[in-house]
């Protein structure tokens, strides 16, 4: 079985600064894939990053990253340079070898950018 | 690019009546899923199809059936509707290599379903 945890509720950034949304997770398997995805209030989900869990390198897409510590089960996502667009829902979800191809959600981070 | 697309857009139900929600996957991409995502709360699993034949089963009520056609697209028929139905559902396709972790899951906009 795999487990998403997301302890930020809600959380707030000035425009123009870098924030980070905390994830971390559980699975007993040793392949696996994590991934962010972002959810404005109009309701569509929308992929962001993605990291596997033998890359070695930390992902990174646009102003996206992703910052895997495995040892910790964490994969944090940071978003640099924020913009009020960047308002929205980030779940981070994850999928493992054996679970099937599904994926596996987390409760979700509400994100607000004020000016 | 093309991409998921459901169908209806908003539906509303009475009590015990049935629904139909359809999902019309990406071109070429041979798994389906379903999610729920009731409000304020994060998607939940229902079911999944790959290359027409149930591949895994969520959170599902039995009151909730679904297939995949020979066309890949899939269909997710409610009945007996309750209150507590009330949600977002979405659709979901990848490619599905079994077993892979790094296909992402590519999402519709969703059906918002209201019972009334």
């Amino acid at each position: 079985a795999q487990k998403i945890t997301q302890t930020q509720p809600g959380m707030f950034v000035q425009e123009k600064e870098a924030v980070t949304l905390d994830c971390t997770y559980d699975t007993s398997d040793q392949s696996y894939g994590l991934f962010w995805y972002k959810q404005p209030s109009s309701g569509e989900m929308i992929f962001l990053i993605y990291q596997g869990s033998y890359d070695e390198q930390n992902a990174t897409e646009g102003r996206y990253s992703l910052n895997f510590q495995k040892a910790r089960k964490s994969a944090n996502l940071v978003i640099s340079a924020s913009q009020l667009g960047d308002s929205a829902m980030y779940f981070c979800a994850m999928k493992g070898a054996r679970g099937g191809n599904k994926l596996t959600f987390g409760t979700g981070t509400q994100l607000k950018v004020e000016l | 690019a093309a991409g998921v697309i459901q169908s209806p857009r908003h539906l509303i139900k009475e009590k015990r009546e049935t629904a139909t929600l359809k999902c019309y996957p990406i071109p070429r991409h041979d798994t389906v899923y379903w999610y729920q995502q009731g409000p304020g709360q994060d998607p939940q699993f229902l079911i999944s199809f790959y290359e027409k034949m149930q591949s895994d089963k969520g959170s599902i009520p039995d009151r909730f059936s679904a297939q995949q056609f020979s066309d890949y697209h899939s269909e997710l028929n409610m009945s007996s509707l309750e209150l507590g139905d009330s949600a977002l559902y979405f659709c979901a396709s990848s490619l599905g290599r079994q077993g892979s972790t790094n296909e992402k899951l590519f999402f519709g906009s969703g059906t918002q379903l209201s019972v009334l």
